[in-house]
């Protein structure tokens, strides 16, 4: 079965340090994959996504950069963080493919920006 | 218009009521749509598809009125461990990148 990893589950970091949170997938071959935010009280946002490897598009401009060095590695980095950019962060896949799949979401990283 | 609606709640109902929510889309090329389950300080989770024909898993009926553009989920026999956000999905024929709804809030007490 497929299974997706996400770390680190909290990070407190201070203004202007650089991000780095990685997702992996098991279990399945060239995934779609996602990063969201989700702000304190609010829907979920797209940042990122990714249908193949090197393949990055983004949803909304912003400090923040991703990357997808191996099929089923989906890395989500800043070179400094803005106190705006505290939230819940969650990655996700879906099949490869194939539109209309459902996704399936990692735990999630709750960041705090001091 | 917003793409996917949802009315935010909160829905406060006794343990064993029956509760629904509705959500409407505004794309009719629509042509997959979800329900999620989200707790507090978690991920989303996969409740369900939903299905044209409507579909049930155990307490959870969702359906799908293509003509109104909305879909429904149902719960029945509601339990206090129902009490969640929970989330539509809508997903444009063809496409890689869902729409989520902003979540409807349920609380189920004693």
């Amino acid at each position: 079965s497929q299974t997706i990893h996400q770390w680190p589950a909290t990070l407190v970091q201070p203004v202007g340090s650089p991000l780095s949170l990685e997702c992996t997938v098991e279990g399945t071959s060239n995934p779609n994959l996602y990063w969201y935010r989700q702000a304190a009280g609010r829907g979920l946002q797209l940042l990122f996504y990714s249908v193949g490897i090197g393949q990055i598009s983004s949803e909304v401009p912003q400090n923040l950069s991703a990357s997808r060095p191996q099929d089923r590695q989906f890395i989500l980095s800043s070179k400094k963080l803005l106190l705006s950019d505290s939230g819940f962060y969650l990655c996700a896949w879906s099949t490869g493919q194939i539109s209309n799949q459902p996704q399936h979401f990692g735990d999630g990283t709750r960041l705090s920006i001091l | 218009r917003k793409e996917v609606e949802q009315d935010p709640g909160p829905f406060n109902v006794p343990e064993g009521a029956t509760v629904a929510f509705n959500c409407t889309y505004s794309n009719s090329a629509s042509q997959s749509f979800f329900w999620y389950r989200q707790d507090c300080r978690k991920e989303p989770k996969l409740l369900m598809s939903v299905y044209s024909s409507g579909n049930e898993d155990g307490r959870f009926t969702a359906q799908l009125n293509r003509a109104s553009q909305y879909i429904s989920l149902l719960i029945r026999d509601s339990k206090l461990s129902d009490s969640a956000t929970y989330l539509c999905v809508v997903n444009q024929g063809g496409s890689y990148i869902p729409t989520f709804g902003r979540g409807t809030s349920l609380i189920v007490h004693p």
